[in-house]
């Protein structure tokens, strides 16, 4: 069954770093999107991507974030210049092109630690 | 504003127990719900999901009704079994948010042999 892969799976990284986020999604999906879990909270609403460029985002995706779709696979997050409250789980999830409501199919998550 | 409030856990079971695990929402409109449920170490994966009031979403043995009267959508399961054992999170995409899921807190369910 295909599925949502994210790469790394872990990553650390001192506050002020770049860090790039990455994201395989199911292959005939056109829909990307974008959500994070800080310890302890729910899991937020960042972006979504369609037909190469944002369709919506929360007040959460600041200047700091951007979304990249830079060839026909991969997905990717990008946090210019990280902070401590950036420490959270990533999550890139993708749905089909049939419906824009399509369900969303997520990947396991990248946690990322900034110190 | 949208949002999705979750009993909070772990809530705890013996095996071949009966599950509720309650889900409220407030939105504007007619929702779309949805429970997905997270396995150790892995991402979150659709359970069930009810586009209509009235609908029942059903899968694996689990099961949620679409209430509309008292905005719920709670999770139940007639017998459990340790390999249930996961966080269960419900999400609701309104109607006037585009395809953004607002997610409930999780809970945690453990299941004893």
């Amino acid at each position: 069954e295909p599925e949502v892969t994210q790469t790394p799976s872990h990553q650390v990284t001192q506050m002020g770093q770049e860090v790039i986020l990455r994201c395989v999604p199911i292959s005939n999906h056109l829909y990307f999107y974008w959500y994070r879990q800080i310890l302890g909270q729910k899991v937020e609403f960042l972006v979504s991507f369609y037909n190469n460029e944002i369709s919506e985002k929360s007040e959460i995706f600041d200047d700091q974030f951007s979304v990249e779709r830079p060839d026909g696979s991969n997905f990717t997050l990008k946090i210019r210049s990280t902070k401590l409250e950036d420490s959270a789980m990533y999550f890139c999830a993708s749905s089909d092109a049939r419906s824009q409501l399509g369900t969303q199919y997520f990947g396991p998550g990248t946690r990322l630690l900034v110190l | 504003g949208n949002s999705v409030t979750q009993m909070e856990g772990p809530v705890t079971l013996s095996e071949e127990a009966f599950l509720t695990i309650n889900c409220t929402y407030t939105a504007t409109g007619y929702p779309s719900l949805f429970w997905y449920v997270q396995y150790p170490g892995e991402g979150l994966q659709l359970l069930l999901k009810a586009t209509k009031a009235d609908d029942k979403g059903s899968n694996k043995g689990f099961e949620a009704t679409y209430r509309k009267e008292t905005t719920s959508f709670h999770l139940e399961k007639g017998s459990v079994q340790v390999s249930d054992s996961a966080v269960y999170f419900c999400a609701l995409r309104a109607n006037n948010a585009g395809n953004m899921l607002t997610f409930g807190g999780g809970t945690r369910l453990m299941v004893k042999p």
